[in-house]
């Protein structure tokens, strides 16, 4: 098992496109959470799915959505991109409200 | 609000030295208080959780409600153990849901 893994692991974009980030979870796992991580700082919660749906969101602005598949891979997807979206985008998979394991990341910058 | 504070930006000590990494939490019910690590080029893994209080590579933490404390601490650092450390909050069970809350991090160095 490979783990959580992400795609793709580097992305360079300007100011007001858009983006899609993938996540595979651990195998077994059945939620996805996302985290944004800007430099210096711990990582903030984005929000978690679970059976396809947004159970809990964090503070983050509707340009910030996501999606999960039936085989409970996910997408995040951020539009109208700013400068401050830079930050390294992580996903973790946990079975329901257990542990959860995060993946390498997907480094994003917005210049 | 839930909240996690790591005072300490940067810690070093000489090998062989005990380490503590500070972190302290405002929650209002009983949450649940993990340590995360991340070595060098290497992706964010759990250390350990207090509900499970085991001692991970020597480490331990406990839960002080009273001081709303959970500091990380071994009594003989190894080179090894530098990396960056995580203290996080998770506000329980709600439904499905668990968002993680994390501090900013405390880099520690080890020092031959």
């Amino acid at each position: 098992d490979a783990g959580v893994t992400q795609s793709p692991t580097h992305l360079i974009k300007t100011r007001g496109q858009q983006v899609t980030l993938r996540c595979s979870p651990k195998s077994g796992h059945d939620t996805v959470s996302w985290y944004q991580q800007a430099l210096g700082q711990g990582p903030q919660f984005i929000f978690q799915y679970y059976e396809e749906e947004e159970r809990q969101r964090g503070n983050f602005p509707d340009r910030f959505s996501g999606h999960q598949f039936p085989n409970y891979s996910s997408e995040l997807n951020v539009n109208a991109l700013l400068l401050g979206d830079s930050a390294l985008y992580l996903c973790a998979s946990s079975l329901l409200s257990d542990t959860q394991y995060f993946g390498p990341g997907t480094r994003l910058t917005v210049l | 609000a839930q909240r996690v504070t790591q005072p300490e930006k940067l810690l070093s000590v000489f090998k062989g030295a005990p380490v503590e990494l500070k972190c302290n939490y405002s929650y209002s019910g009983s949450p649940e208080l993990f340590w995360y690590v991340q070595y060098s080029r290497q992706r964010l893994q759990l250390l350990l959780r207090h509900i499970s209080r085991e001692s991970i590579k020597g480490f331990t933490a406990d839960l002080n409600k009273g001081e709303t404390s959970f500091h990380l601490k071994k009594p003989f650092a190894q080179e090894e153990d530098s990396a960056m450390y995580y203290c996080a909050l998770s506000g329980g069970f709600s439904g499905s849901a668990r968002q993680l809350t994390f501090g900013s991090g405390t880099q520690l160095t080890v020092l031959p």
